[in-house]
């Protein structure tokens, strides 16, 4: 069965350190991958994803995430966090081919403190 | 403005109370599905739609029912809640279109607690 596994279910960090939030999926034909972040209080909202291409995909504040075939791996880094960006995030991947559905990791919680 | 409405945003019922959550989108698209989201858990597919009249389960629809019976809306039933469906539920909505990878958007979320 298709998967997606988050590493971490907690990541705090310090306010301008790096950080990678992990995701492994289960290897297919064709993979889709998408980050999905929630705020505090908010729902999901998509912040990048992956079709096919280019295997570095970025989002507008400053999230890239990789994606890596060989490792089955789509990581999740900023180089400098703000305390806005304390979410959680949810990496994610269409179920087989009719993508009638999204199957999604446990969420890992990044916490960034000053 | 594309978007998913949910209602009611908040939500406390008591067990066995029949209630129904309802979501409309107006993007025109065929799939739209129902998650519920618990705490460790991530969140979980409990039905979706392909089209109306087209409704098929998900990972966890064990107390639940939905109907598709026009395309914008599809609302999510509890015919008699239980506690253990306290969680936090969210509709989303998917393109078709390949080119867009099936990504879906999603609701702002109806949080239900059942006493």
């Amino acid at each position: 069965a298709q998967s997606v596994t988050q590493l971490d279910s907690q990541v705090p960090v310090f306010e301008e350190a790096p950080v990678e939030l992990r995701c492994n999926y289960s290897s297919s034909v064709s993979v889709y991958l998408f980050w999905y972040v929630q705020y505090p209080n908010q729902g999901l909202q998509l912040l990048l994803k992956y079709l096919s291409g280019s295997t570095l995909v970025e989002s507008i504040n400053g999230f890239e995430a990789e994606f890596n075939k060989s490792q089955t791996s789509f990581h999740l880094r900023k180089p400098s966090v703000h305390i806005s960006d304390t979410a959680e995030y949810f990496c994610a991947r269409p179920r087989g081919q009719a993508g009638t559905a999204l199957i999604f990791g446990k969420g890992t919680t990044l916490s960034v403190s000053s | 403005e594309a978007q998913v409405t949910q209602n009611p945003r908040y939500l406390i019922t008591v067990t066995g109370k029949k209630l129904t959550v309802t979501c409309s989108q107006n993007m025109n698209h065929e799939y739209m599905s129902w998650y519920r989201q618990d705490p460790g858990l991530g969140l979980r597919q409990i039905y979706y739609s392909m089209n109306v009249e087209v409704t098929d389960k998900g990972d966890v629809p064990e107390g639940y029912k939905v109907s598709r019976k026009e395309k914008r809306n599809f609302p999510l039933i509890l015919e008699s809640p239980s506690p253990n469906q306290t969680s936090l539920y969210f509709c989303a909505s998917t393109s078709t279109e390949r080119a867009l990878g099936y990504e879906q958007y999603f609701g702002p979320g109806t949080r239900l607690t059942v006493t």
